[in-house]
C-alpha cells in the first residue's frame, strides 16, 4: 500500500456519461497529480492542485475537470465519456511543490495510487 | 510522449544478466526520476537523480545523467525474474513539479 488511494479500481460506463474519480493523498502530501495512460498516448499528465489550488495544467480536455478540497483529497470529473477516454487513470501526491524531501520523509517524487481503470463502451 | 523517449521498447534478456535503458529528453530539467510499472498497476518510484548529479546508486540500480546530451540511463545489474516490468524515466522541469514521463521500456527477465 502507497499510501495513496484511489476509487473505484474499475469503472465501466457508457458514451456520454459523466464519472467521478477519487483520490486521497499520502499522509501529509499537499500535492495531487492526475495522470492519463493510454497505450497509445503512454503516460500523460493531466492537472496539479497543492492545497486546494490548481498548480499547472497538461495535455487536460475541457470536458475533464478536477479539484481539490479542504481535506486535500482530490476528483477528477470526465463528462461526455468518449471511447478514447478509455485508459488507466492514476493519482499521485508529494509532500509540496518541489517535490523535495522534509527531515523523517523516506521516499522523494511522486506517489502513485494504483489507478483506476475506466472502460467506455 | 510529453517529454522524452526510452529505449529500447522492449528487452528481453536471461537472470542474473545486466539490463541497461536508455532515456533521452527534450528541455531543461530540475531532476530526472525513474519508476517501474508491473503490468496494469501503480508506478513505483525507483531513484531520483538532480540536474547537478551524474551518478547514483540504489542497491542493483545504477542511473545516470548526462544533461549536456538531455540522456539517463538506468542500469540493473544480477536481473532477476522478478524486475519483469516497464520502466519509465520522468522529467522535472519548473515551474510547478509536475513529472513527464516517457514512453517506456517493457523489460522481460527469463529465468
Amino acid at each position: 500500500d502507497s499510501g495513496v488511494t484511489q476509487t473505484p479500481k474499475h469503472l465501466i460506463t457508457a458514451t456520454g456519461q459523466r464519472v467521478t474519480l477519487r483520490c486521497s493523498p499520502r499522509s501529509g502530501d499537499l500535492s495531487v497529480y492526475w495522470y492519463q495512460q493510454s497505450l497509445d498516448q503512454g503516460l500523460q499528465f493531466l492537472i496539479q492542485y497543492y492545497n486546494g489550488e490548481e498548480r499547472a495544467k497538461g495535455n487536460i480536455l475541457e470536458r475533464f475537470s478536477a479539484q481539490q478540497f479542504p481535506d486535500l483529497h482530490s476528483e477528477l470529473n470526465l463528462s461526455s465519456l468518449e471511447l478514447g477516454d478509455s485508459a488507466l487513470y492514476f493519482c499521485a501526491s508529494s509532500v509540496d511543490p518541489r517535490g523535495a524531501q522534509r527531515p523523517g520523509r523516506a521516499n522523494y517524487g511522486y506517489t502513485f495510487g494504483s489507478g483506476t481503470r475506466l472502460t467506455v463502451v | 510522449s510529453q517529454q522524452g523517449e526510452e529505449d529500447p521498447q522492449a528487452l528481453s534478456i536471461q537472470e542474473g544478466e545486466n539490463a541497461t535503458m536508455n532515456c533521452s529528453y527534450k528541455t531543461s530539467i530540475n531532476n530526472l526520476q525513474w519508476y517501474r510499472q508491473n503490468s496494469g498497476r501503480g508506478l513505483v518510484h525507483l531513484i531520483l537523480i538532480r540536474s547537478n548529479e551524474r551518478e547514483k546508486h540504489s542497491g542493483r540500480l545504477r542511473v545516470t545523467l548526462d544533461t549536456s546530451k538531455k540522456s539517463s540511463s538506468l542500469l540493473i545489474t544480477a536481473s532477476r525474474a522478478a524486475d519483469t516490468a516497464s520502466y519509465f524515466c520522468a522529467t522535472n522541469r519548473s515551474p510547478g513539479n509536475q513529472f513527464y514521463f516517457g514512453t517506456g521500456t517493457s523489460l522481460t527477465v527469463i529465468p
